[in-house]
């Protein structure tokens, strides 16, 4: 299994900020994944980052808003931009291990805007 | 396309009863199906997964899950609810081949009384 860490656990930013969160794999990846949680609700995923490419974004996920950088196999930021109070949510990276064919999730970055 | 339902998205139980939680999935390719559950504050840890062998599935913490493909169904159940069983669990689905893209029930969060 893959150790997975993020950066900040959570932050508390101001309206119109942006805030960039971090997700270090203790594993080379091939695919890691950007979810949001929103209050009281399910993961929706936002991207699939894929190292050397642009990442992948679900309908209703733009790149202005949530660009994402992947530099190499174990790493990658999620940046929420021009944040308003609607994205306050947990944000999950994950990664994916073909070999067992599940995915591996991060401890989640709680973020509340004001 | 993929698509998890979970029944009930409040489940009480007194301590030393039957958990049963509900989930149905719907999916045009062979599946992969997992439940995850998120304790408060935390990301989210695997319980246990369906990739095709046993269709009884046991996990961590007394849990196991019973793949059902006439009923579409991947209920999750534990003999004896335990206090620190309290937390919120998603199922979730995927195909079999091809990006391991996860699509997430809407959860249950399991309360378990003294």
């Amino acid at each position: 299994s893959a150790v997975i860490s993020q950066k900040p656990s959570r932050d508390i930013c101001q309206r119109g900020t942006s805030l960039t969160i971090q997700c270090q794999v203790d594993s080379q990846v091939t695919m890691m994944f950007w979810y949001r949680q929103q209050p009281g609700q399910s993961l929706t995923l936002i991207a699939t980052a894929n190292q050397g490419s642009e990442a992948t974004y679900e309908s209703g996920f733009v790149i202005d808003k949530f660009p994402i950088s992947r530099p190499n196999l174990t790493f990658s930021t999620l940046t929420v931009s021009n944040m308003s109070p609607e994205d306050s949510s947990i944000y999950l990276c994950s990664v994916e291990d073909h070999r067992v064919g599940e995915q591996f999730f991060g401890p989640g970055t709680r973020l509340t805007v004001l | 396309a993929q698509s998890v339902t979970q029944l009930g998205s409040h489940v009480s139980v007194s301590e030393g009863a039957l958990v049963l939680l509900r989930c149905n999935y719907s999916s045009s390719v062979p599946p992969y199906l997992f439940w995850y559950v998120q304790y408060p504050n935390q990301g989210l840890q695997l319980l246990l997964k369906y990739t095709s062998a046993a269709t009884l599935v046991k996990g961590i913490n007394g849990f196991e899950a019973e793949f059902k493909k006439s009923e579409t169904s991947f209920h999750l159940t534990k003999p004896s609810a335990h206090m620190s069983d309290a937390a919120e669990y998603f199922c979730a689905v995927t195909k079999r081949s091809g990006t391991y893209k996860y699509i997430f029930g809407t959860g249950t969060r399991l309360k378990v009384l003294a």
